[in-house]
């Protein structure tokens, strides 16, 4: 089945310890990308990849880091989080090649900071 | 900034009714429009993408169209259903990157 998978789904920790979110994907997609949504804000992009070693910076990338090292796996790095990161996380992948393509999504991660 | 506007912010129907709900993008330099249906609790699922002016897609009971002149999205349901509940989001990339801003949706209440 094809999907993108994110771990965990739920998670709360503490001011300062780091963490990272998972995620997956097994469509081949060359582009990944991360969104937070936070209420009456929409989804704002935090980072995205079109490739593997080709990251860019999205409109809130603040607090966050990224890797991608193989295709499939997109990890979201927070070094030092703060409650102010407290959010729902959504990875998502799709192909390249133009503006026409639909994105996939993850399941999302809750994130609380405390 | 570019900005992609929704409207209404909620709407609240009942059973059985038809809906529309706007999305308003910058008119120039267009590439795309995306719509996105989001149950509570699931991961936005793509409805549309829609990439030319008059553009009109058909889903089942959603369908949807586009005015790039003028820089809006309609979408319709018809017969509304309990299932049809969810926040719908548009998205619209930002110049030829592959950066996506979305509106802030809006979040549709089908009460039976």
């Amino acid at each position: 089945e094809a999907q993108v998978t994110q771990n965990p789904r739920y998670l709360i920790t503490v001011t300062g310890k780091k963490l990272t979110v998972t995620c997956s994907q097994n469509m081949n997609h060359e582009y990944m990308s991360w969104y937070r949504q936070d209420p009456g804000l929409g989804l704002r992009q935090i980072y995205y990849s079109m490739n593997v070693e080709v990251t860019d910076k999205g409109d809130v990338p603040e607090g966050y880091k990224v890797s991608r090292k193989e295709k499939r796996n997109f990890p979201l790095i927070l070094e030092s989080p703060s409650p102010n990161q407290t959010s729902l996380y959504f990875c998502a992948s799709r192909p390249l090649g133009g503006n026409s393509y639909e994105q996939y999504f993850g399941p999302g991660t809750r994130l609380t900071v405390t | 900034i570019l900005n992609v506007e929704q409207s209404p912010q909620s709407l609240h129907v009942q059973e059985g009714d038809s809906t529309n709900f706007t999305c308003s993008f910058p008119s120039s330099n267009f590439y795309a429009l995306h719509w996105y249906r989001w149950e509570t609790a699931k991961s936005p699922e793509a409805l549309f993408v829609m990439t030319l002016n008059g553009d009109e897609k058909k889903k089942g009971r959603i369908s949807a169209t586009l005015n790039t002149k003028e820089g809006y999205s309609y979408l319709y349901i018809k017969g509304s259903q309990p299932e049809d509940s969810a926040t719908y989001l548009c998205a619209f990339p930002m110049d030829s990157s592959y950066k996506l801003i979305f509106g802030s949706g809006t979040r549709l209440l089908v009460r039976p």
